[in-house]
């Protein structure tokens, strides 16, 4: 499969806590993108992070990325409750029509008060 | 700040009915994306358009046809439904020079 592959899938923990969320990929990408989905709600865009980049930051969101090993982690430090939601990579491939992106299974955060 | 709208934000349909989903983008985004998510799935790209042009496809049934039209909104035709129709369908928009997709409400569409 070309999409992304993340783990764990699902990730509890305390309000307060940093919350680590890895995606590993297959091909080769133009970019990699995580997003942000509440229970059965839109999808939030949280962070872009080009092949060429290695590291983002946004707020309280820590995003890196290694195209040697195919992978990228987000970080979610100083977690609330409020960050409780699913977390999907999206993966916008080489060679791809358009700029469609590939997502990844996603992870299941839980942030407990 | 002016977001996707989708519309309606929920539909329920009979098998074999169809049904049309409505994408409004975000003022000056040229390019539309649908994709479907079913429960506890990852959204799935189906099509896109630029510019009032398919500009790719992905793994929409041939039962779906969509387009855009000139003041770039998009419809999503969906007809002889299906059970496993039922998803949460999001549109998205973009600038074609950018690559942030954002992404609108969703429809969700439930066929019994």
């Amino acid at each position: 499969s070309q999409q992304g592959e993340e783990d764990p899938q699902a990730l509890s923990i305390q309000e307060g806590e940093n919350a680590t969320m890895n995606c590993s990929y297959k091909t080769s990408i133009n970019n990699l993108q995580w997003y942000r989905q509440n229970s059965g709600r839109g999808l939030v865009h949280l962070i872009l992070i080009r092949s060429n980049e290695r590291e983002k930051h946004s707020g309280r969101l820590r995003v890196t990325l290694d195209t040697s090993k195919k992978s990228s982690s987000l970080l979610i430090t100083a977690s609330r409750a409020a960050d409780t939601a699913s977390y999907f990579c999206a993966l916008e491939m080489i060679g791809a029509g358009s700029y469609q992106l590939t997502f990844g299974k996603g992870t299941k955060l839980s942030v407990i008060p | 700040a002016a977001g996707v709208i989708q519309s309606p934000r929920h539909l329920i349909k009979e098998k074999r009915e169809t049904a049309t989903l409505k994408c409004y983008p975000i003022p000056r985004h040229d390019t539309v994306y649908w994709y479907q998510q079913g429960p506890g799935q990852d959204p799935q790209f189906l099509i896109s358009f630029y510019e009032k042009m398919q500009s790719d496809k992905g793994s929409i049934p041939d039962r779906f046809s969509a387009q855009q039209f000139s003041d770039y909104h998009s419809e999503l035709n969906m007809s002889s439904l299906e059970l496993g129709d039922s998803a949460l369908y999001f549109c998205a928009s973009s600038l074609e020079a950018e690559e942030t997709q954002y992404f609108g409400p969703g429809t969700r569409l439930l066929v019994l």
